[in-house]
């Protein structure tokens, strides 16, 4: 079953609004999330880094007062799209490593499509 | 992590085999050759990995080469739900690599047709 879930898979904004991506890991605590974007037929490309209880390390060229991460749980990321434009259509993802348990790769959510009117 | 050179794209007739290679030529002694898949508008998904002996698991097979500059990942029977982009990746497993990023490169288009 899924490891890490994500929610929601697809939303449809107005521009100019905001919108809140959930990322959880089930069964498992993670210290550390990341977020990725992924535009049509390109790989994905890492955003940021979310650390639970303290700030999230941005990737050079993402804007941080635009896309909020808040890791306020140790199973619980947000991602938060402020202000969304049309160019913030995307394909959103997180991934948290696992336990030992679970072989401490990896795992990634089913991802969210984005779409900015 | 070492770079990893994949072909953009393969097509492969269902119920035949896939033989997906990927070439890491600069790979260090302890980093691990990682499998992942993305099918369309999914997350990736985890293949399989290895250092230096084949492996194989319910999914796949990974070849890894001698001297560990490349490797194969065989798909032994594919079906059309095995199209997808697959993506090799090579870093230091979890415990050693703490919580860094998986990165992507380009992967390989595969087209499994009936």
């Amino acid at each position: 079953g899924a490891v890490v879930s994500q929610h929601p898979s697809w939303v449809i904004c107005k521009s100019g609004t905001s919108v809140k991506i959930e990322c959880r890991s089930l069964d498992f605590q993670a210290t550390t999330m990341f977020w990725y974007r992924q535009f049509p037929k390109q790989s994905l490309m890492l955003m940021a880094t979310s650390n639970e209880g303290s700030k999230a390390t941005y990737e050079q060229g993402v804007e941080k007062d635009k896309f909020l991460i808040n890791h306020a749980s140790l199973t619980l990321s947000t991602l938060t799209v402020t202000s969304a434009h049309p160019e913030d259509s995307s394909f959103y993802i997180c991934s948290a490593r696992g336990d030992r348990a679970r072989g401490e790769k990896l795992f990634f959510g089913s991802g969210t499509q984005l779409s900015v009117l | 992590d070492a770079k990893t050179t994949q072909p953009p794209s393969m097509d492969c007739a269902e119920g035949r085999a896939a033989n997906l290679p990927c070439n890491h030529s600069t790979i260090s002694g302890n980093e691990y050759v990682y499998w992942y898949r993305q099918i369309h508008s999914q997350g990736p998904q985890y293949i399989i990995h290895g250092l230096k002996n084949n492996e194989t698991n319910e999914m796949a097979s990974l070849i890894i080469t001698e001297d560990r500059k490349s490797s194969t990942l065989i798909l032994p029977h594919a079906t059309l739900r095995d199209t997808a982009v697959y993506y090799c990746i090579v870093r230091r497993p979890g415990a050693y690599s703490g919580n860094t990023p998986l990165v992507f490169g380009k992967g390989t288009r595969l087209s499994v047709i009936a």
